[in-house]
């Protein structure tokens, strides 16, 4: 199975609103709506942000919002903070039991 | 509190075969947990390696499925990843995640360990 693609990068101000998209196929991301998205800091580990689409685990911002259509998941972040700057990876079953990772991108609060 | 700790070499030689240990404390891994293997390389981004339940059964990504094996001794309270017939392409930062299943749904891993870097060289 292949990464599901997600633009390399995302940029945005403080205060903005920015939205990471994550297409798949029929086999993934089209199957169900079970995509999560994940954080990534450098040299930490991924903190996950949002399940079962839409979902926010227990202390997660809701500044940060799951959604799909299709064959296409996306995060929204909204007022945008430094603090948001990092990778963001989605995440989904693929069939078979087994489970793939967007190919991740980078958001910069320029 | 589940916690988990990866360890293992630092460094493996190309063709040679890649042994993790991931700790686990906080709980048994006999309870209801599936534990996941995930590496990012450097420069790149996360793969899902494969998934292991305590009874034995084991679920593979297809990529790596001819070379990976993911075990656990429950004695040791340890999950156990074997890469073989390494490459430079399977440096990486290697994590140890935990996970629940339901009705043949599972949950994303919530928690992780901090992950451990092997580098593969020639």
């Amino acid at each position: 199975q292949s990464a599901l693609t997600q633009p390399a990068s995302v940029s945005g101000s403080p205060g903005q609103s920015i939205t990471i998209s994550c297409t798949g196929t029929i086999s993934d991301v089209g199957a169900h709506n079970l995509v999560s998205w994940y954080q990534q800091h450098p040299d930490k580990a991924p903190k996950l942000l949002i399940y079962e689409g839409n979902k926010r685990p227990s202390g997660v911002s809701a500044r940060f919002f799951g959604s799909k259509s299709g064959f296409t998941a996306s995060l929204t972040i909204s007022g945008l903070q430094a603090e948001d700057e990092a990778d963001y990876f989605c995440y989904s079953r693929a069939g078979g039991n087994t489970y793939v990772f967007g190919s991740g991108t980078t958001v910069t609060v320029v | 509190q589940l916690q988990l700790e990866e360890s293992g070499p630092g460094l493996v030689k190309s063709s040679e075969t890649l042994s993790l240990t991931c700790a686990v404390s906080g709980d048994s891994i006999r309870n209801n947990y599936f534990w996941v293997w995930i590496r990012r390389p450097p420069g790149k981004g996360l793969e899902w390696i494969g998934s292991f339940y305590f009874i034995g059964s084991t679920n593979y990504s297809p990529s790596l499925k001819s070379r990976v094996t993911i075990s656990g001794d429950t004695s040791k309270n340890q999950i156990f990843l074997t890469l073989r017939s390494v490459t430079a392409a399977d440096t990486a930062v290697y994590y140890c995640a935990s996970t629940t299943c339901n009705g043949g749904y599972c949950f994303p891993p919530q928690q992780w360990g901090r992950g451990t870097l092997v580098t593969v060289s020639s």
